[in-house]
């Protein structure tokens, strides 16, 4: 398996631009995660689901942050508007079941987003 | 509302010595505790775990201690080696929210030849 997939790898926008995050998971993990890392707030969690559900979005900062996972193959990450302070690196990471709870995470390489 | 806490943000060491990394929480209702270790322009991966039914857990070089009346975990790397210089990030999972997993500010550890 090619482990987890992100794109883009680096993403460069303009404040107020729309800008789309996205997670390819590794096969038949049902776990996926969302995450933003940050030097004051280290590796944050802003959303999971689980069997494609979304379970706890109490991390996602604001209503311009929605994650979606239309199948368990595929999931995104949207921020719109766009603003200078979401410039971060943005992880996704997927574990498998039964391991009760999924300590083992694999993790993307990363989205790193600059908002300018 | 951080329930993990990692109050070093840095940490040198010279090789062949003791790296001790340590995190404090606030939450006594999680089932596994944990770290992941992150070198740059990848992401992080899993080093090792301890159930909440334990105090400690060994993988070679790397010793995981569990103080649950002190709400205290901490990471022991013996010996350190350059090759360990990394961002090391403690975090919890299970409890009230099962599959929730999350962590910590993270503390860079430089390991010096």
């Amino acid at each position: 398996d090619a482990g987890v997939i992100q794109s883009p790898r680096h993403e460069v926008t303009e404040m107020g631009q729309e800008v789309t995050l996205r997670c390819k998971p590794i096969s038949g993990h049902d776990y996926l995660f969302w995450y933003r890392q940050t030097m004051m707030r280290g590796l944050e969690l802003l959303i999971y689901f689980n069997n494609n559900v979304p379970i706890d979005d109490s991390g996602m900062p604001e209503d311009r942050f929605s994650a979606k996972m239309p199948n368990a193959s595929f999931s995104t990450l949207k921020i719109q508007p766009s603003e200078p302070r979401d410039s971060a690196v943005y992880f996704c990471a997927t574990a498998r079941p039964p391991a009760p709870p999924p300590t083992e995470a694999f993790f993307g390489q990363g989205t790193r987003l600059t908002v300018v | 509302d951080q329930q993990v806490k990692q109050n070093s943000p840095s940490l040198s060491v010279q090789e062949g010595r003791i790296s001790i990394l340590n995190c404090d929480y606030t939450n006594s209702m999680f089932d596994y505790f944990l770290w992941y270790k992150k070198y740059p322009a990848e992401g992080p991966t899993f080093l090792i775990s301890i159930s909440s039914i334990k105090d400690k857990n060994e993988d070679g070089r790397f010793t995981v201690f569990l103080n649950k009346s002190a709400k205290h975990l901490s990471l022991h790397i013996v010996p350190s080696q350059p090759g360990d210089s990394a961002v090391y990030f403690c975090g919890f999972a299970g409890g009230t929210s099962y599959g929730k997993l999350t962590f910590g500010q993270g503390t860079i550890l430089t390991v010096h030849p």
